[in-house]
């Protein structure tokens, strides 16, 4: 089955505290990004990558990084986390100019 | 840059009731067309979309979009909702050709929907 995986669902942690989320796709695609959703903002993108060792800053990266050593993964790091990173997380891969696949979100609180 | 809007935040509809959100795009051609849904504790979902041809798009779960190029608008309607149509909807573009700018997603800010029984 075509997916998306990301992990955790569902993550609490302190300011401070250097977390992973990890995102894997199982359908070969070059583009993967990774998207933070609030309310009343929709959904923003945060990085994207290109393909394996090709990345580049969305339209709010701050805070964030990734990396992008194999074609089917893409975590995405939080190196000192701040509760304003406090939001829902979607990991999203795509085959050139088509629809996105999204994984099932990443609810991270940041206290 | 491009952008999309999505004008109504939330909006309220009585179960078998016929359904119209509206999502306008700002971009300097035709991008590609897009409409997910979300429901609670989900992902998002892709309904249908829009690349080319008919400017009637029909989708899953009984949807449909018509694109106007005149209007800049790409509005999702269903004829009758069903109470497991409650979700958020988001509209989204993309580029349709690859860029520098990774092809990305830009999403509206979405439309919350409540199905009343």
């Amino acid at each position: 089955e075509a997916q998306v995986t990301q992990n955790p669902r569902y993550l609490i942690t302190v300011t401070g505290k250097k977390l992973t989320v990890t995102c894997s796709q199982n359908m070969n695609h070059e583009y993967m990004s990774w998207y933070r959703q609030d309310p009343g903002l929709g959904l923003r993108q945060i990085y994207y990558s290109m393909n394996v060792e090709v990345t580049d800053k969305g339209d709010v990266p701050e805070g964030y990084k990734v990396s992008r050593k194999e074609k089917r993964n893409f975590p995405l790091i939080l190196e000192s986390p701040s509760p304003n990173q406090t939001s829902l997380y979607f990991c999203a891969s795509r085959t050139g100019p088509t629809e996105a696949f999204f994984g099932q979100g990443t609810r991270l609180t940041v206290v | 840059a491009q952008s999309v809007t999505q004008p109504d935040i939330h909006i309220t509809v009585s179960e078998g009731a016929s359904l119209e959100l509206r999502c306008n795009y700002s971009y300097g051609a035709t991008p590609y067309l897009f409409w997910y849904v979300q429901s609670p504790g989900q992902g998002l979902q892709l309904l249908l979309k829009y690349f080319s041809g008919d400017t009637l798009v029909q989708g899953i779960k009984g949807f449909e979009a018509e694109f106007k190029r005149s209007q800049s608008s790409f509005n999702l309607r269903k004829p009758s909702v069903h109470w497991s149509d409650a979700a958020e909807y988001f509209c989204a573009v993309a580029l349709t050709r690859v860029t520098g700018g990774g092809n990305k997603l830009t999403f509206g800010t979405g439309t919350q929907l409540k199905v009343e029984l």
